[in-house]
């Protein structure tokens, strides 16, 4: 069974910018979660999506945002980028909006330099 | 909300030792409690994971206890091979709500 795929896995932005990344979940797999990853702040959540509503945000500013879809694929956005957004997007997917009690799935990452 | 503390920060073990990380959280009501391993240019892979209505959790060469009254818990690699050095990652929640976790640690095993 496929695994929790993320595209593109490397992007270079300039700054002001905007970008899209994509992340489709674990077939059946119906929630999606979406982590920064950076050396300084480590793994920071995001947002949560499940049955296409955001149900969890974490403490980020209002550039970034998401959506998901009735196929339970999601994006994030990121608008007006700035040089500390670069950093490894990780989408991680849950059987449903009980992660804690299934588990999560990573994927491999998006990897966003913004120059 | 809640914090979990990781420590240590990298650990460096000879093969075939015994490699323990352990973490804290803060809040009371976390009652999930998975570990990660992280390699090189991929995501965070769980290798084990524990719920608060159990102690400890065996798998292998690896182990998992959690103390709830003194709120942690710890990772035990026990025979370290080359293959296990990464990066892990401890994390808690609740089980409706999302991951938080620890600063990672980064483990080393020399042949």
């Amino acid at each position: 069974k496929a695994g929790v795929t993320q595209t593109p896995r490397y992007l270079i932005k300039t700054r002001g910018q905007q970008v899209t990344l994509s992340c489709s979940p674990i077939s059946g797999h119906r929630s999606v979660s979406w982590y920064q990853q950076t050396p300084g702040q480590g793994l920071q959540f995001l947002f949560e999506y499940f049955s296409e509503t955001q149900r969890n945000k974490g403490n980020f500013p209002g550039r970034f945002s998401g959506r998901q879809f009735s196929n339970s694929r999601s994006e994030m956005n990121v608008s007006t980028l700035e040089l500390g957004d670069s950093a490894l997007y990780l989408c991680a997917s849950s059987l449903n909006s009980r992660g804690g009690l299934y588990g999560y799935t990573f994927g491999s990452g998006t990897r966003l330099t913004v120059v | 909300g809640e914090n979990v503390e990781q420590h240590p920060s990298t650990l460096s073990v000879q093969e075939g030792d015994s490699a323990v990380i352990k973490c804290t959280y803060s809040d009371s009501a976390s009652n999930y409690f998975p570990w990660y391993k992280q390699e090189l240019g991929k995501g965070p892979q769980l290798i084990i994971d524990i719920r608060s209505n159990v102690g400890e959790k065996k798998d292998q060469r690896i182990a998992v206890t959690l103390n709830k009254t003194a709120k942690h818990f710890s990772l035990h690699i026990t025979e370290t091979q080359p293959e296990d050095s990464a990066v892990y990652f401890c994390a808690a929640s609740m089980s409706t709500d999302k991951l938080i976790f620890g600063t990672g640690t980064r483990l080393q095993v020399f042949p």
